[in-house]
């Protein structure tokens, strides 16, 4: 998984409590992601980082925040968890190489259920 | 807004049944055309970057190729442990994100 961890692999919660997922690398990559990904509706950004205290919002990003303090870590925070964030999470990372490449590698994943 | 559309859904194919699934795309100032290879319970692994039309790419048993609408990922003489699912996306000029397609399940069965 090209260096990049993610914790909790699994978590179950309840609705209303908050919720934070991590995710570290070890490629001092630039661009870090979130992505949810449900039956349907394939891969949808929440947010991303372009640098350390540089994010963005994604297609989804409501009732999600993020930060990232250091290049190795980006973290995703529901502040008070729904239903409907029922999903996997996947963090990505990505950087310039000579070609300009721009792949983006994936974590193993996060299963978060919110009952 | 940009478009990533993948298809079929679903391909259920018998060991060494050649096919192709198909990546449509409208994907503002085209930087770069995406296959990844998702197995259950894991997240996407990179296969192919594609920049321009015409470009093809092989990887073993997949060859990936690029025209200025679509792409197409061949499978020639699949085993069953090509089964996954399998995910295009489009990068436009601009920014590093990506556009994901719903992504297309293929099964082979021995």
């Amino acid at each position: 998984d090209a260096g990049i961890t993610q914790s909790p692999r699994h978590k179950v919660t309840e609705t209303g409590t908050p919720v934070t997922l991590r995710c570290h690398q070890t490629e001092n990559h630039r661009y870090m992601y979130w992505y949810r990904q449900d039956p349907g509706h394939g891969l949808r950004l929440i947010h991303y980082s372009y640098g350390v205290k540089d994010t963005d919002k994604g297609e989804v990003s409501d009732g999600y925040s993020v930060s990232r303090s250091k290049t190795e870590d980006f973290l995703l925070t529901l502040e008070s968890a729904t239903s409907s964030q029922t999903s996997v999470y996947f963090c990505a990372i990505s950087d310039f190489t000579r070609d300009l490449h721009y792949e983006q590698y994936f974590g193993p994943g996060t299963r978060l259920t919110v009952t | 807004e940009d478009q990533v559309t993948q298809s079929p859904e679903a391909l259920r194919l018998q060991e060494g049944e050649s096919s192709s699934l198909n990546c449509s795309y409208t994907v503002s100032g085209l930087r770069g055309l995406f296959w990844y290879r998702q197995d259950p319970g894991k997240g996407p692994e990179f296969l192919f970057t594609l920049y321009s039309a015409g470009e093809e790419k092989e990887k073993e048993r997949l060859k990936a190729t690029l025209t200025k609408k679509e792409s197409f990922l061949h499978i020639t003489a699949p085993k069953p442990e090509d089964s996954a699912t399998y995910l295009c996306a489009g990068g436009g000029s601009g920014d590093y994100k990506l556009s994901f397609g719903a992504g297309t399940t293929v099964t082979v069965r021995a």
